[in-house]
């Protein structure tokens, strides 16, 4: 089975600063995909960025990277130089090789930029 | 480009009372799908469809029910309403690539429904 584990209910950062934001992963399949996703408080998901499971190089979008370490299941989100529309909710999401037509998602973690 | 929309945005339901999300995408996207989202949790799956006619189960899909005729639309059906589906519904649309991993999900902006 596929699941995905975001530990981290809650960070705060200071304007400007980075962080980082926490995923674990746990599947058998052989190749697979992980995305990361922003959820602002009025709802809609954002697609951020995007990991596939062979790719040499971590993958980084404008301010957006994604550290991927394979042999230990992590795929850690990391946001540059924070801003205040930052402040969201995120979730880590895997699609599987043997599961291709579903994402499975985390719990998310809220991040709170403040001045 | 509209992208995934969703009607209605907020409804408030009686227990026992049924109605209809509906969901449409203009990508021309295959895969289209139903979550649930609880509040401070993620997404679960309800039902996802990778074609027109064809359809099949997520995660929770006790108490709802699909279609999907057409490539564009993927409506919802709640039968009879209870409070544990009060949440907000999401539907989401991506294309299929030949590894099938890389393809991301676009969403609709939601549904946020109250079962009194």
């Amino acid at each position: 089975a596929q699941k995905i584990t975001q530990t981290q209910p809650g960070m705060f950062v200071q304007e400007k600063e980075a962080v980082t934001l926490d995923c674990t992963y746990d599947t058998s399949d052989p190749s697979y995909g992980l995305f990361w996703y922003k959820q602002p408080s009025s709802g809609e998901m954002i697609f951020l960025i995007y990991q596939g499971s062979y790719d040499q190089q971590n993958a980084t979008e404008g301010r957006y990277s994604l550290n991927f370490q394979k042999a230990r299941k992590s795929a850690n989100l990391v946001i540059s130089a924070s801003q205040l529309g930052d402040s969201a909710m995120y979730f880590c999401a895997m699609r599987g090789t043997y599961n291709t037509d579903k994402l499975i998602f985390g719990t998310g973690t809220r991040l709170q930029v403040f001045p | 480009n509209a992208g995934v929309t969703q009607t209605p945005k907020f409804r408030i339901l009686k227990i026992g009372q049924s109605m209809t999300l509906q969901c449409a995408q203009d990508m021309n996207h295959n895969y289209m799908y139903w979550y649930r989202q609880d509040p401070g949790m993620g997404l679960k799956l309800i039902y996802y469809s990778v074609g027109a006619g064809i359809t099949d189960k997520g995660e929770v899909p006790n108490g709802y029910n699909v279609s999907r005729s057409t490539t564009e639309d993927f409506p919802l059906r709640l039968e009879l309403a209870a409070p544990s589906q009060t949440s907000v519904y999401f539907c989401a649309s991506s294309s299929v690539t030949l590894t099938g991993l890389g393809e991301t999900q676009y969403f609709g902006p939601g549904t946020r429904l109250l079962v009194l």
